[in-house]
């Protein structure tokens, strides 16, 4: 079945620096999303990517979608201690929910 | 407004038993889908259900089942439970059956099988 492999697995920085995180797959997708799920709760969309090598901001946060459309990037500038939670990427390659693979998250940790 | 919400919020279990989880969509949303998060993974899809009809099923066995009722709340069923099957159960609810990046995640029932 289709796998995606998101790298780090996690992360410890420092506060105030930049983060880079990305998800790979052998698959073509032709949606990349990516989400943030805090302790308890339900995972939240962070950006959602639509065309290869587009690149969307959201705040400090800013994504792209690679040309091969096999991978996406999430970068996260100045990190701040609410950034602490685990970060999903997920592919999406038709148009419905069964159709949505989750990478297996990165873990980010802000010390002060 | 209220988002998703799930219930109950803890579940314990024992192997062999048989569980049954609740949601409620938000306000409009027509569809619900349900998902398996295992302890160190992402989600995993489970079932899509709009308008009271199943729309997709992912890779999970006949032990799981579910429905939605005509308010748009559905119900998540797994029978025998095992082991494997203690996770994080999200539900997400969007306003019509496409569109996964129009979905909204409720906070999930944890479901521990003894």
């Amino acid at each position: 079945g289709q796998q995606l492999n998101q790298s780090p697995q996690s992360m410890f920085i420092q506060e105030g620096e930049d983060v880079s995180m990305n998800c790979t797959s052998s698959s073509i997708f032709n949606t990349w999303l990516w989400y943030k799920q805090d302790p308890g709760e339900g995972p939240v969309l962070l950006i959602a990517l639509y065309k290869a090598g587009e690149l969307t901001s959201n705040g400090r946060l800013t994504a792209q979608f690679g040309i091969t459309r096999k991978d996406s990037f999430l970068n996260i500038s100045a990190s701040i201690p609410s950034d602490v939670g685990i970060y999903f990427c997920a592919g999406l390659y038709g148009g419905s929910q069964g159709n949505l693979i989750f990478g297996k998250g990165t873990k980010l940790s802000v010390k002060p | 407004d209220a988002g998703v919400t799930q219930s109950p919020t803890h579940l314990i279990k024992t192997r062999g038993q048989q569980v049954t989880l609740r949601c409620s969509p938000i306000s409009g949303h027509k569809s619900v889908s349900w998902y398996q998060q295992v302890l160190g993974q992402g989600p995993q899809f489970i079932f899509q259900y709009y308008e009271k009809e199943e729309r997709g099923r992912g890779n999970f066995p006949d032990r799981f089942s579910a429905r939605q009722f005509p308010n748009y709340s559905s119900e998540l069923n797994v029978n025998a439970l095992l082991l494997g099957d203690s996770a994080l159960y999200l539900c997400a609810s969007s306003p019509g059956p496409g569109g996964a990046e129009t979905q909204y995640f409720g906070p999930g029932t944890r479901l521990l099988v003894l």
